[in-house]
């Protein structure tokens, strides 16, 4: 099974609008840990956003914020007031110790491209 | 420097060569990663390092797949006798935490394999 379900190829968002792009993660056990990364066409995977599970409120940084709902197994990512230099691939991660805890599970990714 | 830094960026090899990737990670960082992704797609695991121990190596698809990392800071990841099949960016990440699901994994650009 996936661990990290991304099920939005692409996007498209009007530039200054909000989007947000999905994701699923499938695991048992109760600690770990979700990430979001951007990846330009330049190659490099910027970290956005971490969310525990033992978090009590989303995660918030700067226009990102995670809409974590455990119950769901989902961690969308929100993205207010789109830039044009927000076009890019995004990629969802998780974390856990159902392995050795050492890797972490990637998403397909979404492409997102922000219109002017 | 500041970030991971990967080289070369882009390496063409003929079907058979041996290749060297080298990652040099951000300075202090304990633990050290590989990842390939193939194009469309997420990374995926391949090796982790804590200093110089290398840990956790399920995701090397093959034996002809080899990494080092001899004094804990710079790692190379060796590819024998390349197949086309290993054409794919190979993504290096280094990380503060020795353990847990919380610890952030920051990445370098890339070196993009293409074999011929």
């Amino acid at each position: 099974a996936q661990k990290i379900t991304q099920t939005q190829p692409g996007m498209f968002v009007q530039e200054k609008e909000a989007v947000t792009l999905d994701c699923t993660y499938d695991t048992s056990d109760p600690s770990y840990g979700l990430f979001w990364y951007k990846q330009p066409s330049s190659g490099e995977m910027i970290f956005l956003i971490y969310q525990g599970s033992y978090d009590q409120q989303n995660a918030t940084e700067g226009r990102y914020s995670l809409n974590f709902q455990k119950a769901r197994k989902s961690a969308n990512l929100v993205i207010s007031a789109s830039q044009l230099g927000d076009s890019a691939m995004y990629f969802c991660a998780m974390r856990d110790y159902s392995n050795t805890g050492n890797q972490f599970y990637f998403g397909t990714g979404t492409s997102l491209t922000v219109i002017p | 420097g500041a970030g991971v830094s990967q080289s070369p960026r882009y390496k063409v090899a003929k079907r058979g060569q041996d290749v060297a990737l080298r990652c040099d990670p951000i300075s202090g960082h304990v633990s050290l990663f590989w990842y390939q992704q193939a194009l469309g797609q997420g990374p995926e695991f391949l090796t982790y390092f804590q200093n110089e121990a290398q840990l956790d190596k399920s995701g090397l698809p093959s034996d002809r797949f080899f990494a080092e990392r001899p004094e804990g800071s710079v790692s190379t990841l060796k590819i024998q006798r390349t197949q086309q099949e290993d054409s794919a960016v190979y993504l290096c990440a280094s990380s503060l935490a020795q353990a847990g699901v919380s610890g952030i994994q920051y990445f370098g650009a890339g070196t993009r394999l293409s074999v011929l």
